[in-house]
This record gives C-alpha cells, sequence and structure tokens, in this order.
C-alpha cells in the first residue's frame, strides 16, 4: 500500500513564526505535491515537485515554498505565517504525470 | 489556465436511490479527468478516472461519462449505501501534472 505521511495533524502557530510541515512518502514515487483545501473552494495546488531539488509553482505559490532534498520527502515552508495562511494542507505523490495521486491525512494549520 | 466547475455543492439522497454530480471544464486541451472521495479526516481517495478517448467508463456501482463536445463530465452512483457518505471531488489535467480541482460535493445518504 502506497503511504504518505504528514508530519503532524494539527498545528498551532503564532503570526510572523517560520512554520515547516513535513511530507514522506514510502512507494519511491517521481512527484509530489502541496495543495491547500479551503470550503468552497475545493483543492489548490501551491507546489509540486517532479524530481529532487526540482520544484514548479503551482496556482497560488505567493508566501509559501518548498524543498526536496530527498525523493521521499517533499517540505512546504511559511516563511511568516499569517492568518490568512490558516487551512487545512495536503499533501501527495505520484509515480509519473496524469497519474493517481496518494494523498495523505493533512495538517490543520491554524495560524493566530 | 483551468477552471472546474462542480454541481451541486450538497446532496442528499435516500439510500439505495442514484447520486449524480457533474463537472465541467474551460481547456479544451484536458484529457484526464479524475474523481476522488474524501472521507472525514482522511485525504482524499482516487475512485474513477476517465481519459479523453472514451466516453464512458464504469467499476461496480460507479461510472464517469465525458463528454467533449460541451467540456463536462459526471459521475454517476447507483444504489448508494451509508459509506458513500464523503465529499467528493472531481478534477481535470492536461499533460502535465497540474490537476485543476472542482470545488466539491458533499453527499449524505439518508438511511
Amino acid at each position: 500500500d502506497v503511504k504518505v505521511t504528514q508530519s503532524s495533524r494539527y498545528l498551532v502557530k503564532r503570526t510572523g513564526e517560520k512554520v515547516f510541515l513535513e511530507c514522506v512518502q514510502d512507494m519511491d514515487h517521481e512527484n509530489m505535491f502541496w495543495y491547500r483545501q479551503d470550503p468552497g473552494l475545493g483543492l489548490r495546488l501551491i507546489y509540486f515537485s517532479y524530481d529532487v531539488k526540482m520544484k514548479e509553482k503551482g496556482d497560488i505559490p505567493e508566501g509559501y515554498s518548498v524543498s526536496r532534498e530527498k525523493k521521499e520527502r517533499f517540505s512546504l515552508i511559511l516563511e511568516s505565517a499569517s492568518t490568512n495562511q490558516t487551512s487545512m494542507y495536503l499533501c501527495a505523490s505520484s509515480p509519473s504525470g496524469n497519474d493517481e495521486q496518494f494523498f495523505g491525512p493533512g495538517t490543520r494549520l491554524t495560524v493566530l | 489556465g483551468e477552471n472546474v466547475e462542480q454541481h451541486p455543492s450538497t446532496l442528499s439522497v435516500q439510500e439505495g436511490d442514484s447520486a449524480v454530480i457533474k463537472c465541467t471544464y474551460s481547456d479544451s486541451a484536458s484529457n484526464y479527468f479524475p474523481w476522488y472521495k474524501q472521507e472525514l479526516g482522511k485525504g482524499p481517495q482516487l475512485i474513477i478516472d476517465i481519459r479523453s478517448n472514451v466516453g464512458e467508463k464504469k467499476d461496480q456501482r460507479i461510472a464517469v461519462t465525458l463528454n467533449k463536445t460541451a467540456k463536462h463530465f459526471s459521475l454517476h452512483i447507483t444504489e448508494t449505501q451509508p459509506e458513500d457518505s464523503a465529499v467528493y471531488f472531481c478534477a481535470a489535467s492536461m499533460n502535465d501534472y497540474k490537476l485543476s480541482f472542482g470545488a466539491g460535493t458533499t453527499v449524505t445518504v439518508r438511511a
């Protein structure tokens, strides 16, 4: 079974803090993705990576950065958290483009 | 970029009845259309997908239809059961890595 794990299920941070969300997949997938999920807006792509050290902006990259130093791990970084970044963050991986994406359980981030 | 609209936003059906969710997309170059189901407290999971070279695909009680001319696709669930209660997302993609998701439909199956 493909497994995508995320470092935290719930996280509470203060405005201005630097926040790291970690994602690990165990299926040797090439591609990894970070989405945020908000009610009424569905899932919106923040960043994705198709190889180690490679990254591409998604639809809403502002205020975020990513890091992929190893194939199995993809990190999302909020350099200076703001209240409008309060959301559910979902990580996913896939073996190739236009293929099934496997999602982690999500991290619910609250920024106070 | 691609814009995917999904309707309805909520759907309540009696157990045993059918449920239909409809999506439209804007970019005629899109050629991959997956459907994901998200249960409470979990990440979305693929339930069925269709590519632009076919018009319909079935998997037991679930079917998806695609009309490329009209740029819309639909999910059909027959003989609904309580375990079908979840949030369903449609998505569309061209030949790249990016999926554009609809806003989601919350399906409730009444016993």
